[in-house]
């Protein structure tokens, strides 16, 4: 089965700095690459996404690039602030298989220092 | 749009009595649905994949008896947890696939259980 490693674990920045998390995985059929964000005690929030067929993804602030070759894909957060601190999880799939289910990293603490 | 509930947000029972959380997809109907436990500072681990109007398809090492899924309609998922212990005390988690078939994951805010 799929199998997703995530780094750092902890990651702490000044407001106005860039945070990057990593990933790899592990089957190369997965095509499916999200990346959600969870606030203590809350439940997860979709904050972007990637498929295979595209190398880069940015939204605003957030970005996110995928290397098939290599297997891994990275969430870079731009201009950081406060409220960006929170536990980041990537996640990856293949949407034609076990309806989709994803695998989770072990998610990343960010925490953000005004 | 792809708003994702669940009920209620915090339970507190005793050990021995069954508790039943439910999941709905509030603006799009979600043929799969996912359940997820999460331990504290851990990932999110995956239960089992609920279908509507089928049997949910379970994890290994997850009990079936203990994790009781029902997939009755296409906007609602219960997940029951029956004659729970202290050690089935966590955060539960649902998920509903979005429409089409992008694979894309909406989440519920999740549901804190304690059993004493």
């Amino acid at each position: 089965g799929e199998n997703v490693e995530q780094h750092p674990s902890t990651l702490s920045v000044q407001e106005g700095d860039s945070a990057v998390i990593k990933c790899t995985y592990s089957d190369s059929a997965s095509n499916y690459f999200p990346w959600y964000k969870q606030e203590l005690g809350k439940g997860s929030q979709l904050i972007i996404d990637i498929r295979s067929n595209v190398g880069e993804k940015k939204d605003q602030r957030i970005a996110v690039t995928l290397n098939k070759t290599a297997k891994h894909f990275s969430l870079h957060i731009t201009e950081t602030q406060p409220e960006d601190s929170a536990v980041y999880f990537c996640a990856a799939s293949n949407t034609g298989t076990s309806y989709g289910k994803l695998t989770f990293g072990q998610g990343t603490i960010l925490t953000v220092h005004p | 749009g792809a708003v994702v509930s669940q009920h209620p947000s915090r339970v507190i029972c005793k050990s021995g009595t069954s508790v039943k959380i439910e999941c709905r997809s509030l603006d799009f109907q979600a043929t799969t649905m996912f359940w997820y436990r999460q331990f504290p500072k851990k990932s999110l681990m995956l239960m089992a994949t609920s279908n509507e109007g089928s049997k949910a398809t379970y994890e290994q090492g997850v009990e079936k008896d203990k994790f009781l899924i029902n997939h009755a309609s296409l906007t609602l998922s219960t997940l029951t947890v029956t004659s729970a212990h202290p050690e089935d005390s966590s955060f539960y988690i649902c998920s509903a696939r979005g429409p089409g078939n992008q694979g894309t994951q909406y989440f519920g805010p999740g549901t804190r259980l304690l059993v004493l």
